[in-house]
């Protein structure tokens, strides 16, 4: 079946520094991937996504790029804040299964300033 | 817009207890889903409904039970909760064609 494989984590950060979180994937069919981040107590809420090969998404200054022939989607950011101390989920929705997501374990994000 | 509502948001139960959680959503949204997020395993998938009325089994939908009676409300019930269950229970929804939309979360406690 499919699945979504993150970094381990936790990853501790100077804040200004770069950050990437890795993400790779296992589908049958062309997926859907999409980065959640979960703000402490709170719950998920979408921070980009991307539904096709090679398409980038992005928003926040965060951004990942859909490589099919390498089933990665890996998070990047060019300088981070400590506002961006979080949980990041990577996650994958098969087109054909009513959009039914299935996430990576998560990483832990803490940004010191 | 509420957007999508859990109730309650604590909740601690005695080995064997019952209780239902309630997910509402004022969006429309066809398509709701439950999940549980335990430490290290990222979210899995607890049952989901394409529409009112009707139900499907995700991944993990042993001890647990769905009803979909009206199109806005998602309840989720455990007939005989166990330590097993102790979880953080998310609910979310989605129109047909586009990403879920998640709620704030119910931390249970079964002791």
């Amino acid at each position: 079946g499919d699945s979504v494989t993150q970094m381990e984590g936790p990853v501790t950060l100077s804040e200004e520094a770069f950050l990437t979180i890795n993400c790779t994937y296992t589908a049958t069919g062309y997926p859907s991937l999409f980065w959640y981040v979960q703000y402490p107590g709170e719950g998920l809420q979408l921070l980009l996504k991307a539904t096709k090969a090679d398409d980038k998404g992005s928003n926040k200054g965060f951004e990942a790029t859909y490589r099919k022939e390498t089933t990665s989607f890996h998070l990047e950011k060019g300088s981070v804040q400590v506002s961006d101390s979080a949980v990041y989920f990577c996650a994958l929705s098969d087109p054909t299964s009513y959009g039914k997501l299935t996430f990576g374990q998560g990483t832990i994000l803490t940004v010191h300033p | 817009n509420a957007g999508v509502t859990q109730t309650p948001k604590f909740r601690v139960l005695k080995t064997g207890q019952s209780m239902t959680l309630l997910c509402a959503q004022d969006m429309n949204h066809e398509y709701m889903y439950w999940y549980r997020q335990d430490p290290g395993m990222g979210l899995r998938l607890i049952h989901y409904s394409v529409g009112e009325g009707t139900t499907a089994k995700g991944e993990v939908p042993d001890g647990y039970n769905v009803s979909r009676l009206k199109k806005q409300n998602f309840l989720l019930g455990l007939e005989s909760a166990a330590p097993s269950q102790t979880s953080v229970y998310f609910c979310a929804s989605r129109p047909t064609t586009d990403t879920q939309y998640f709620g704030p979360g119910t931390r249970l406690t079964v002791l």
